[in-house]
């Protein structure tokens, strides 16, 4: 079963615009939801995770229960914004395995 | 620190050869992961491990096996390769316990093709 999913392959931006990358998730318990980035010839790396509520890059994501949606959001895109993003669910805490959708990437163009 | 290493970053094997795809964290993490992601799909997690000695299988763990005899290393065996192991693999680690936030530190990446 499709535990994320993440709706969009490809996503084309103008730089200073509003970017939302889409992350819908299927689980019955209380979800642990992570965002993670991978730049260009750089390795995948958290870039921000629910619990922690926190603006990192300018970019933020709220966890919606009721929509099962954690969406990624930045109100104004800059160049070194391109990249792949995966949002994460975590299915056993205790050994924090994550499960992935299957990215989007993200280009933010001049 | 160098973090997560793992080695090789590119092999080709032929159908039925064996390999072993190595990974280490100078990190002291309690917990690692091997995953593989294929053309266009999410990581999937292969196996897993938090500490030494313990390993647990994850979502695909066929055709492969790990062992873990020390913490920093975790290395993922391919025994009889297939076609449809052609993928690319990453190693991840995380702090295990009280100080675990969740997060993985990933390896580069290991691209092999089976053919």
């Amino acid at each position: 079963a499709q535990r994320v999913t993440q709706p969009e392959k490809l996503l084309s931006v103008f730089k200073g615009a509003p970017v939302e990358l889409k992350c819908n998730y299927s689980y019955s318990g209380s979800p642990e939801l992570f965002w993670y980035v991978q730049y260009s010839r750089q390795r995948l790396q958290l870039l921000l995770r629910h619990i922690s509520r926190e603006s990192i890059k300018g970019f933020t994501a709220d966890l919606n229960k009721g929509e099962t949606s954690f969406h990624l959001k930045k109100p104004f895109a800059q160049e070194e914004d391109s990249a792949m993003y995966y949002c994460a669910l975590n299915l056993v805490r205790a050994a924090r395995q994550l499960t992935f959708g299957s990215g989007t990437q993200l280009t933010v163009l001049p | 620190n160098a973090g997560v290493t793992q080695t090789p970053k590119f092999r080709i094997l032929k159908i039925g050869q064996s390999m072993t795809l190595q990974c280490t964290q100078d990190m002291n993490h309690n917990y690692m992961y091997w995953y593989r992601q294929d053309p266009g799909m999410g990581l999937k997690l292969i196996y897993y491990s938090v500490g030494a000695g313990i390993t647990d299988k994850g979502e695909v763990p066929n055709g492969y096996n790990v062992s873990r005899s020390t913490t920093e290393d975790f290395p993922l065996r391919l025994e009889l390769a297939a076609p449809s192991q052609t993928s690319v693999y990453f190693c991840a680690s995380s702090r295990g316990g009280a100080g675990n936030t969740g997060e993985l530190f990933f390896g580069e990446g290991s691209r092999l093709t089976v053919l």
